[in-house]
């Protein structure tokens, strides 16, 4: 596989569900993100890791929990979520530190639904 | 005030049209700037880059105007296939912008190039 692998495409769950988004990078990059997009608002940066160290939690309410067991592998897990939370949510990856480190490599995405 | 601002269309343009979008940004110590385009149900991918002097990538060119704060695309003989929302980047850093959280997307404005 190559590129930033995202599942699952699409999701579903009540407000009591647990779930988990996953991420996976094939590009040798050291940073990887979780960004937040709901219809007609900017993409939101959710969290950022740098070499697995978490160098950004841009305010995310506690229901949204990121895990980076390596700089390859990037989780959203997901608890008792509500329905304002439905949209989708976007994994990306850089590398920091090098010429076009500001490029952003994203992921096709995981659209959630939150009934 | 918005940090970076994009007039959100749709520009709904005849094939063979030319079409520029502008985007205008608020903080004057940003120093690199993208165009990414994404696609209906789809994930952001970087278009190009902005330079300062200006570039072009076939029928696209990009422009940077530091002294006003905007950048802009510019598509010649637009095609069927340009149709998506295309997407400001900013960001305050060269080589440290996306693990520092300093990428600042626009909302996008949205083409429609019809037959």
């Amino acid at each position: 596989e190559t590129g930033v692998t995202q599942t699952p495409r699409h999701l579903v769950m009540g407000m009591t569900n647990k779930k988990s988004l996953k991420c996976e990078q094939h590009l040798g990059h050291n940073a990887m993100y979780w960004y937040k997009q709901s219809a007609k608002k900017p993409l939101e940066l959710m969290f950022v890791y740098n070499f697995k160290e978490q160098t950004e939690n841009n305010s995310v309410p506690s229901r949204f929990s990121p895990e980076c067991p390596n700089s390859s592998h990037l989780f959203l897990h997901l608890h008792t979520l509500q329905p304002e939370d439905s949209a989708l949510y976007l994994c990306a990856s850089s590398q920091e530190g090098a010429a076009g480190a500001n490029v952003l490599t994203f992921g096709a995405g995981s659209r959630l639904t939150v009934l | 005030r918005k940090e970076v601002e994009q007039d959100p269309g749709p520009f709904n343009v005849p094939e063979g049209a030319t079409v520029a979008f502008n985007c205008t940004y608020s903080n004057s110590a940003s120093q690199s700037f993208f165009w990414y385009r994404q696609d209906c149900r789809k994930e952001p991918k970087l278009l190009m880059s902005v330079y300062s002097s200006g570039n072009e990538d076939g029928r696209f060119t990009a422009q940077l105007n530091r002294a006003s704060q905007y950048i802009s695309l510019l598509i010649r003989d637009s095609k069927l296939s340009d149709s998506a929302t295309y997407l400001c980047v900013v960001t305050l850093s060269m080589n440290y912008g996306g693990s520092q959280g300093n990428l600042i997307f626009g909302k996008g404005t949205k083409l429609s190039v019809k037959p």
